[in-house]
């Protein structure tokens, strides 16, 4: 089936550490999003893609790096310079960004703790 | 950019239509409206969408004014299943790419 896998569900990670979450659409979408969401607040967005070697950043995207070689897969890293990384990780793709008329497929998330 | 503004929480009864409202006021004339829903823990997942006709789909249907300044979901059978965040989005235009800003959407409870 068609989709998009995030991975790991659960990730733990010490203080000062960097750690990369995977993102990874079989969907054949040319954009890929990365959001952060907080208990009890929205989605926030941190950096997105709309075509393979490129990419912007978001609202929050301090702290964070992506990279995008290829079109399924659009990994995320939160560095040690991001402050308060633990959260909820949210990977969503869709079609080519001129197409207004499209829906955004997302992931399972991603939650990431720092002790 | 449009914004929506939604209510924090709604209660609504088992079998009973849920009606969730969305305000949308700055919306421009290419602007969809979304609805997506996330249910505790997980990703958001995609309802329904349109631009100023009113849309229905097995999941719910979308109410659209004639101003399209503002729209109202339908769920017309509401099960506990349904109980989740509702989120109302218009999508906008940023730096040249076309986003879907996230606000606080609404939370649903139904009750049994």
């Amino acid at each position: 089936d068609g989709g998009i896998t995030q991975s790991p569900k659960y990730l733990f990670r010490k203080e000062g550490q960097n750690v990369t979450l995977s993102c990874e659409q079989n969907l054949n979408h040319d954009a890929m999003y990365w959001y952060r969401q907080d208990p009890g607040q929205g989605l926030r967005l941190i950096y997105y893609s709309q075509i393979v070697n490129d990419f912007q950043k978001g609202d929050i995207a301090e702290g964070y790096s992506v990279s995008r070689e290829k079109k399924e897969s659009f990994p995320l890293t939160v560095t040690s310079a991001q402050k308060n990384p633990t959260a909820f990780y949210l990977c969503a793709s869709s079609t080519r960004k001129t197409v207004l008329n499209t829906e955004a497929f997302f992931g399972q998330g991603t939650r990431l703790t720092v002790v | 950019d449009a914004k929506t503004t939604q209510p924090p929480s709604m209660d609504c009864a088992e079998g009973r239509a849920a009606n969730l409202p969305c305000n949308h006021s700055t919306i421009s004339g290419n602007e969809y409206v979304y609805w997506y829903r996330q249910i505790h823990s997980q990703g958001p997942q995609y309802i329904i969408h349109g631009l100023k006709n009113n849309e229905t789909n097995e999941m719910a249907s979308l109410i659209i004014t004639e101003d399209r300044k503002s729209s109202t979901l339908i769920l017309p059978h509401a099960t506990l299943r349904d109980t989740a965040v509702y989120y109302c989005i218009v999508r906008v235009d940023w730096a040249g790419s076309y986003q879907l800003t996230f606000g606080k959407g609404t939370k649903l409870s139904v009750i049994p």
